[in-house]
């Protein structure tokens, strides 16, 4: 099946830095989303995107397809972004957002 | 308020009883899924279903069953054939690509 890697594993910043993250996947994908974990476990939507870029206030996003990648920005960091980004993907042959996730990589904001 | 909701947050099985986990939703989505997480790990598919009475294994669905009898719910049984149930399950619905999740249930075997 698809493999889908996220780096880094672990990331610490001081409020107000930015950061990147970024998706490896293995093979061409139909569906690309950017989710939060928050400490008590709710999973947040952030981006649907399978190519493109999208901005959503301080948070961005970008998909190059071809190239088999994304990468999630995050600028002025602030304690609230803290906890697990997911990147999750359906390969291209099948249907029904059947996502297959990375392990995520935890972000931990100190002030 | 739309959205997902599972209950119950916290649930406790004894080894051997089979225990059934609660998803509704109010957003009128016809994909409804579920989710395993393990501590550090990120989300295993077990079923999923696109449609009313209609579901399909995921990648980890042995030992867990489901039905779907109604758009609005899609519940999941842990069974006493799941030898190692412990762990967070999330069930998600999605439209037009994008999923949604509910805030989870944490079920624990004592």
């Amino acid at each position: 099946g698809i493999q889908v890697e996220q780096s880094p594993p672990d990331l610490i910043l001081q409020e107000g830095a930015n950061s990147t993250l970024r998706c490896n996947f293995s093979d061409s994908v139909n569906n690309l989303q950017w989710f939060h974990q928050n400490p008590w476990g709710q999973l947040i939507n952030l981006f649907y995107i399978p190519s493109g870029t999208k901005q959503n206030g301080r948070l961005s996003a970008t998909t190059v397809a071809t190239e088999r990648y994304s990468l999630l920005y995050i600028s002025s960091s602030q304690t609230t972004d803290s906890g697990v980004y997911f990147c999750a993907v359906e390969p291209r042959e099948t249907s029904g957002s059947r996502l297959t996730f990375g392990e995520g990589t935890q972000l931990t904001v100190n002030p | 308020d739309g959205g997902i909701t599972q209950s119950p947050k916290y649930l406790f099985r004894k080894e051997g009883q089979n225990v059934t986990l609660s998803c509704e939703q109010n957003l009128n989505h016809d994909a409804m899924y579920w989710y395993r997480q393990d501590p550090g790990q990120g989300l295993r598919l077990i079923y999923y279903s696109q449609i009313v009475n209609d579901f399909q294994k995921g990648d980890i669905a042995e030992g867990y069953s489901v039905s779907r009898e109604k758009k609005e719910s899609f519940p999941l049984t842990v069974t006493s054939a799941q030898k190692n149930p412990t762990a967070f399950y999330l069930c998600a619905s999605s439209r037009t690509g994008r999923s949604f999740f509910g805030q989870g249930t944490r079920l624990t075997v004592v």
